[in-house]
Protein backbone atom coordinates (compact mmCIF):
# COMPACT_ATOMS: atom_id res chain seq x y z
CA UNK A 1 0.00 0.00 0.00
CA UNK A 2 1.09 3.64 -1.35
CA UNK A 3 2.87 5.50 2.56
CA UNK A 4 3.43 8.96 2.70
CA UNK A 5 7.24 9.55 3.68
CA UNK A 6 8.51 11.85 6.46
CA UNK A 7 12.14 12.35 7.67
CA UNK A 8 13.71 13.02 10.08
CA UNK A 9 11.45 11.05 12.76
CA UNK A 10 12.88 13.01 15.48
CA UNK A 11 14.81 16.14 15.35
CA UNK A 12 16.31 18.04 18.12
CA UNK A 13 16.96 21.35 17.24
CA UNK A 14 18.11 24.48 19.15
CA UNK A 15 15.79 27.66 19.58
CA UNK A 16 16.55 29.99 16.66
CA UNK A 17 18.06 27.76 14.56
CA UNK A 18 16.31 26.44 11.40
CA UNK A 19 14.82 23.27 10.57
CA UNK A 20 13.38 21.23 7.12
CA UNK A 21 11.16 18.43 7.82
CA UNK A 22 10.78 16.46 4.87
CA UNK A 23 7.86 14.64 3.59
CA UNK A 24 7.91 12.36 0.17
CA UNK A 25 3.67 12.33 -0.83
CA UNK A 26 2.20 9.45 -2.74
CA UNK A 27 3.00 10.03 -5.93
CA UNK A 28 -0.54 10.13 -8.02
CA UNK A 29 -1.83 12.79 -4.98
CA UNK A 30 -2.26 16.29 -5.87
CA UNK A 31 -3.00 17.48 -2.31
CA UNK A 32 -0.70 18.17 0.54
CA UNK A 33 -1.13 19.11 3.88
CA UNK A 34 1.13 20.04 7.22
CA UNK A 35 -0.39 19.28 10.36
CA UNK A 36 0.96 20.18 13.97
CA UNK A 37 0.39 18.06 17.32
CA UNK A 38 1.68 19.79 20.34
CA UNK A 39 2.01 17.13 22.91
CA UNK A 40 -1.34 16.07 24.71
CA UNK A 41 -3.41 18.77 22.04
CA UNK A 42 -5.33 18.32 19.15
CA UNK A 43 -4.02 17.67 15.74
CA UNK A 44 -4.06 21.51 13.77
CA UNK A 45 -4.07 22.46 10.50
CA UNK A 46 -1.37 24.04 9.27
CA UNK A 47 -0.93 24.55 5.33
CA UNK A 48 -2.39 22.95 2.55
CA UNK A 49 -0.48 22.92 -0.94
CA UNK A 50 -2.26 22.53 -4.44
CA UNK A 51 -0.73 22.85 -8.06
CA UNK A 52 3.02 23.88 -6.81
CA UNK A 53 1.54 26.87 -4.41
CA UNK A 54 -0.48 27.46 -1.25
CA UNK A 55 -3.89 27.18 -1.17
CA UNK A 56 -4.88 27.73 2.30
CA UNK A 57 -2.82 28.28 5.55
CA UNK A 58 -3.98 28.60 9.48
CA UNK A 59 -3.11 31.64 11.82
CA UNK A 60 -0.55 29.46 13.01
CA UNK A 61 1.25 29.58 9.78
CA UNK A 62 2.95 33.06 10.15
CA UNK A 63 6.16 33.91 8.51
CA UNK A 64 8.34 31.86 10.29
CA UNK A 65 7.33 28.59 8.62
CA UNK A 66 7.50 28.39 4.21
CA UNK A 67 6.71 25.28 2.58
CA UNK A 68 8.03 24.27 -0.62
CA UNK A 69 7.60 21.07 -3.32
CA UNK A 70 11.63 21.59 -4.50
CA UNK A 71 11.53 18.69 -6.72
CA UNK A 72 8.46 16.18 -8.18
CA UNK A 73 8.41 14.18 -5.04
CA UNK A 74 9.53 16.10 -1.50
CA UNK A 75 7.25 18.49 0.38
CA UNK A 76 8.78 20.47 2.52
CA UNK A 77 8.39 22.48 6.08
CA UNK A 78 10.84 24.73 6.42
CA UNK A 79 10.82 27.00 9.79
CA UNK A 80 13.71 29.72 9.89
CA UNK A 81 13.80 30.77 13.32
CA UNK A 82 12.23 28.07 16.24
CA UNK A 83 10.71 28.50 19.42
CA UNK A 84 10.34 26.53 22.11
CA UNK A 85 6.56 26.31 21.50
CA UNK A 86 7.22 25.20 17.99
CA UNK A 87 8.02 21.69 20.00
CA UNK A 88 5.85 19.30 18.57
CA UNK A 89 4.81 16.32 16.11
CA UNK A 90 4.57 17.53 12.04
CA UNK A 91 2.45 15.46 10.30
CA UNK A 92 2.12 15.41 6.40
CA UNK A 93 -0.66 14.18 4.76
CA UNK A 94 -1.73 13.92 0.66
CA UNK A 95 -4.67 14.05 -0.73
CA UNK A 96 -6.14 12.08 -4.26
CA UNK A 97 -8.57 13.23 -6.29
CA UNK A 98 -10.86 11.91 -7.22
CA UNK A 99 -11.61 11.11 -3.22
CA UNK A 100 -10.54 7.41 -3.16
CA UNK A 101 -13.12 5.11 -1.17
CA UNK A 102 -13.56 3.64 0.86
CA UNK A 103 -11.13 6.04 2.38
CA UNK A 104 -12.01 9.22 2.17
CA UNK A 105 -8.73 9.76 0.38
CA UNK A 106 -5.95 11.65 2.93
CA UNK A 107 -3.16 9.59 3.93
CA UNK A 108 -0.85 11.05 6.84
CA UNK A 109 2.77 10.07 7.56
CA UNK A 110 4.63 8.89 10.60
CA UNK A 111 5.77 11.81 11.56
CA UNK A 112 8.42 14.04 12.67
CA UNK A 113 9.00 15.23 16.46
CA UNK A 114 10.46 18.02 16.64
CA UNK A 115 12.43 19.05 20.31
CA UNK A 116 13.06 22.41 20.09
CA UNK A 117 15.62 23.39 23.42
CA UNK B 1 -14.04 29.20 14.91
CA UNK B 2 -15.31 26.03 13.38
CA UNK B 3 -15.32 23.52 16.43
CA UNK B 4 -15.21 19.90 16.39
CA UNK B 5 -15.69 18.47 20.18
CA UNK B 6 -15.29 15.38 21.76
CA UNK B 7 -15.46 14.06 25.54
CA UNK B 8 -11.56 13.55 26.18
CA UNK B 9 -12.39 10.73 28.46
CA UNK B 10 -10.43 8.33 29.61
CA UNK B 11 -13.55 5.69 28.68
CA UNK B 12 -13.21 2.69 30.20
CA UNK B 13 -14.53 -0.22 29.12
CA UNK B 14 -14.42 -4.18 29.92
CA UNK B 15 -12.75 -6.35 27.31
CA UNK B 16 -15.64 -7.82 25.14
CA UNK B 17 -18.09 -4.81 26.09
CA UNK B 18 -18.99 -2.13 22.99
CA UNK B 19 -17.09 1.63 23.27
CA UNK B 20 -19.12 4.49 22.50
CA UNK B 21 -17.78 7.57 21.21
CA UNK B 22 -19.35 10.84 20.41
CA UNK B 23 -18.36 13.82 18.19
CA UNK B 24 -19.92 17.07 17.59
CA UNK B 25 -19.08 19.80 15.14
CA UNK B 26 -20.23 23.05 14.64
CA UNK B 27 -19.73 24.24 11.18
CA UNK B 28 -23.20 23.02 8.98
CA UNK B 29 -21.14 23.08 6.13
CA UNK B 30 -19.51 20.24 6.41
CA UNK B 31 -19.84 16.80 4.38
CA UNK B 32 -17.35 14.15 5.80
CA UNK B 33 -16.19 12.76 8.89
CA UNK B 34 -13.41 10.76 9.71
CA UNK B 35 -12.53 8.51 13.17
CA UNK B 36 -9.07 8.08 13.43
CA UNK B 37 -7.13 5.68 16.36
CA UNK B 38 -3.75 7.04 17.43
CA UNK B 39 -1.41 5.54 19.77
CA UNK B 40 0.70 7.51 21.51
CA UNK B 41 3.50 9.13 19.94
CA UNK B 42 2.05 7.41 16.49
CA UNK B 43 0.30 9.46 13.89
CA UNK B 44 -3.73 9.28 12.95
CA UNK B 45 -4.75 6.21 11.28
CA UNK B 46 -7.96 5.84 9.80
CA UNK B 47 -10.82 4.00 11.05
CA UNK B 48 -14.23 5.10 9.50
CA UNK B 49 -15.17 7.69 6.56
CA UNK B 50 -18.58 8.28 6.71
CA UNK B 51 -20.33 11.24 4.59
CA UNK B 52 -23.92 10.38 4.41
CA UNK B 53 -27.05 9.88 7.05
CA UNK B 54 -26.89 6.82 8.89
CA UNK B 55 -24.82 3.86 10.30
CA UNK B 56 -21.97 2.63 8.15
CA UNK B 57 -20.37 -0.53 9.81
CA UNK B 58 -16.72 -2.04 9.00
CA UNK B 59 -15.83 -5.12 10.95
CA UNK B 60 -16.09 -4.33 15.06
CA UNK B 61 -16.54 -0.40 14.23
CA UNK B 62 -19.86 1.45 13.61
CA UNK B 63 -19.98 4.79 12.89
CA UNK B 64 -23.28 6.66 12.75
CA UNK B 65 -23.49 10.38 11.41
CA UNK B 66 -26.43 13.11 12.16
CA UNK B 67 -26.32 15.93 9.67
CA UNK B 68 -29.52 17.67 11.38
CA UNK B 69 -27.79 17.17 15.10
CA UNK B 70 -24.36 17.87 14.31
CA UNK B 71 -22.95 14.90 15.52
CA UNK B 72 -21.03 11.89 14.65
CA UNK B 73 -20.69 8.79 16.76
CA UNK B 74 -18.37 5.59 16.64
CA UNK B 75 -19.26 2.48 18.58
CA UNK B 76 -16.45 -0.33 19.57
CA UNK B 77 -17.76 -3.91 19.74
CA UNK B 78 -16.26 -6.45 21.53
CA UNK B 79 -13.37 -4.40 22.45
CA UNK B 80 -9.58 -5.17 22.88
CA UNK B 81 -7.03 -4.19 24.53
CA UNK B 82 -5.03 -3.21 21.49
CA UNK B 83 -8.09 -0.79 21.06
CA UNK B 84 -6.59 1.12 23.95
CA UNK B 85 -6.35 4.39 21.86
CA UNK B 86 -7.02 7.69 21.37
CA UNK B 87 -10.34 8.13 18.64
CA UNK B 88 -10.03 11.42 16.89
CA UNK B 89 -13.28 13.06 14.97
CA UNK B 90 -12.40 15.02 12.16
CA UNK B 91 -14.79 17.08 9.52
CA UNK B 92 -13.73 18.35 6.59
CA UNK B 93 -15.28 22.04 6.08
CA UNK B 94 -15.24 23.51 2.49
CA UNK B 95 -11.92 23.64 1.19
CA UNK B 96 -10.22 19.89 1.45
CA UNK B 97 -8.77 20.03 4.66
CA UNK B 98 -9.52 18.69 8.38
CA UNK B 99 -10.59 19.89 11.63
CA UNK B 100 -9.59 17.65 14.31
CA UNK B 101 -11.50 17.33 17.42
CA UNK B 102 -9.25 16.47 20.81
CA UNK B 103 -9.73 13.38 20.55
CA UNK B 104 -11.37 10.25 23.27
CA UNK B 105 -9.02 8.43 25.40
CA UNK B 106 -10.14 4.65 25.07
CA UNK B 107 -9.00 2.25 27.97
CA UNK B 108 -9.87 -1.10 27.63
CA UNK B 109 -9.24 -3.66 30.45
CA UNK B 110 -8.67 -7.18 29.76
Amino acid sequence: EPEVTQTPSHQVTQMGQEVILRCVPISNHLYFYWYRQILGQKVEFLVSFYNNEISEKSEIFDDQFSVERPDGSNFTLKIRSTKLEDSAMYFCASYQLPRAFPDGGYTFGSGTRLTVV
Amino acid sequence: QKEVEQNSGPLSVPEGAIASLNCTYSDRGSQSFFWYRQYSGKSPELIMFIYSNGDKEDGRFTAQLNKASQYVSLLIRDSQPSDSATYLCASEPAGNKLTFGGGTRVLVKP
